[in-house]
């Protein structure tokens, strides 16, 4: 099973700033399949990135995706108050696993 | 716009089964090129992916779930469900249907998801 690891847990950030969110992978994801999610309180988690690099319909130019192999990071560019939330990696290129999440809030 | 929507008992007793039922609407499970998934958030953690299924009835579980979990699909009633059985206080949690856009064979990613239901185990 790849194990997926998400640093930080938790990231204190001011609206209009950058953030930059990391997914380790324990063994290398074939095809660079992977993909980010967004979970608010309450809500489903919604998908952002998928293969990487490709944003979702409906997903705004700041949230990016890039990394290959076992190194993978998200990226928000600048952050609006409705990004605060957890940030979820997921694999699928062998069977399924999702990280453990990064927590992005209000400094 | 494809919707799913969870639904069942929220209080299941310890030992017994857990059974619930997704009900996919603005689409067809039947259309082919995605898996029926459930997923599931212990409360205040992360995602754990439960199982999937294909229109046709093919399964996959995971793992370390896969002696308690059986997932089918009413392709009449455009729905799927899961059974957990020999339920415990840990198996309590968010409980998520979602759809899986296949990109090969079984690889794949959740663009749609349910609105998620609790479940809680106990007496």
């Amino acid at each position: 099973e790849i194990v997926l690891t998400q640093s930080p847990a938790t990231l204190s950030l001011s609206p209009g700033e950058r953030a930059t969110l990391s997914c380790g992978a324990s063994q290398s994801v074939s095809s660079s399949y992977l993909a980010w999610y967004q979970q608010k309180p309450g809500l489903a988690p919604r998908l952002l990135i998928y293969d990487a690099s490709s944003r979702a319909t409906g997903i705004p130019d700041r949230f990016s995706g890039s990394g290959s192999g076992t190194d993978f990071t998200l990226t928000i560019s600048r952050l609006e108050p409705e990004d605060f939330a957890v940030y979820y990696c997921q694999q699928y290129g062998s069977s399924l696993t999702f990280g453990g999440g990064t927590k992005v809030e209000i400094k | 716009q494809v919707q799913l929507q969870e639904s069942g008992p929220g209080l299941v007793k310890p030992s017994q089964t857990l059974s619930l039922t997704c009900t996919v609407s603005g689409g067809s499970i039947s259309s082919g090129g995605y898996y029926w998934s459930w997923i599931r958030q212990h409360p205040g953690k992360g995602l754990e992916w439960i199982g999937y299924i294909y229109y046709s009835g093919s399964t996959y579980y995971n793992p370390s779930l896969k002696s308690r979990v059986t997932i089918s699909v009413d392709t009449s009633k455009n729905q799927f469900s899961l059974k957990l059985s020999s339920v415990t206080a840990a198996d309590t949690a968010v409980y998520y249907c979602a759809r899986g856009i296949i990109v090969v064979g079984t690889n794949h990613y959740f663009d749609y998801w349910g609105q998620g239901t609790l479940v809680t185990v106990s007496s």
